[in-house]
């Protein structure tokens, strides 16, 4: 397929690293936030959310954190591997409005 | 998998004809979005369809337009295709109420030439 990541900012990590990529958002009123997974030739996937009443959430293998006095997200992923390589997509919205701001992208490279 | 379907896969097309997408929208979901994705950018949103209304638009020109069908699937009108409209369209299915995730389809990849 295609790739979605040219000219994205690229975070290269070992396979078992910790990785973590950052997002900056633009709207201060947004109180909804997620990350989105996109594999080459792929529509984005939901990986995690958090709402702005947080500053901190946990999934499996994955963490947000947002900090909402600098605008400030991002995701981490623990033990990274192969399988985590994509390009990675931070998104903003508002509570009662289904649409989504989305950042630019970090292609996240994983080498075994 | 998230149970949206997009048609077709991809689609060529010449500059100034006129192009649809089709989405069916996950079961039970009856708000879609539509999003444009160049590439190496993140998606673009288009605009949204609620009980078969336009909900919501992004900066778009007139010539996109869109409609949702009682079953909830959708459609993507794109008229004078420019050769800037060569991208990804993304549909994605939500329930109404916002801050829901949104399932994404695998898009259609649109080339305009």
């Amino acid at each position: 397929g295609e790739s979605v990541g040219l000219h994205l900012p690229t975070l290269s990590v070992q396979e078992g690293d910790n990785s973590i990529i950052n997002c900056a958002y633009s709207n201060s009123a947004s109180d909804y936030f997620i990350w989105y997974k996109q594999e080459s030739g792929k529509g984005p996937q939901f990986i995690i959310d958090i709402r702005s009443n947080m500053d901190k959430r946990q999934g499996q293998r994955v963490t947000v954190l947002l900090n909402k006095t600098v605008k400030h997200l991002s995701l981490q992923i623990a033990a990274t591997q192969p399988g985590d390589s994509a390009v990675y997509f931070c998104a903003e919205g508002l509570s009662g409005y289904s649409t989504l701001t989305f950042g630019k992208g970090t292609m996240l490279l994983v080498s075994p | 998998e998230t149970g949206v379907t997009q048609s077709p896969t991809h689609l060529i097309k010449t500059r100034g004809q006129q192009v649809t997408l089709r989405c069916s929208s996950q079961s039970g979901h009856n708000t879609v979005s539509w999003y444009q994705q160049a590439l190496g950018q993140g998606p673009q949103f288009i605009f949204q369809y609620y009980r078969e209304e336009e909900n919501g638009r992004g900066n778009f020109p007139p010539r996109f337009s869109g409609l949702q069908f009682p079953n909830y699937s959708s459609e993507l009108n794109v008229n004078a295709l420019e050769l800037d409209d060569s991208a990804l369209y993304l549909c994605a299915s939500t329930l109404a109420g916002g801050g829901q995730e949104q399932y994404f389809g695998p898009g259609t990849r649109l080339t305009v030439t």
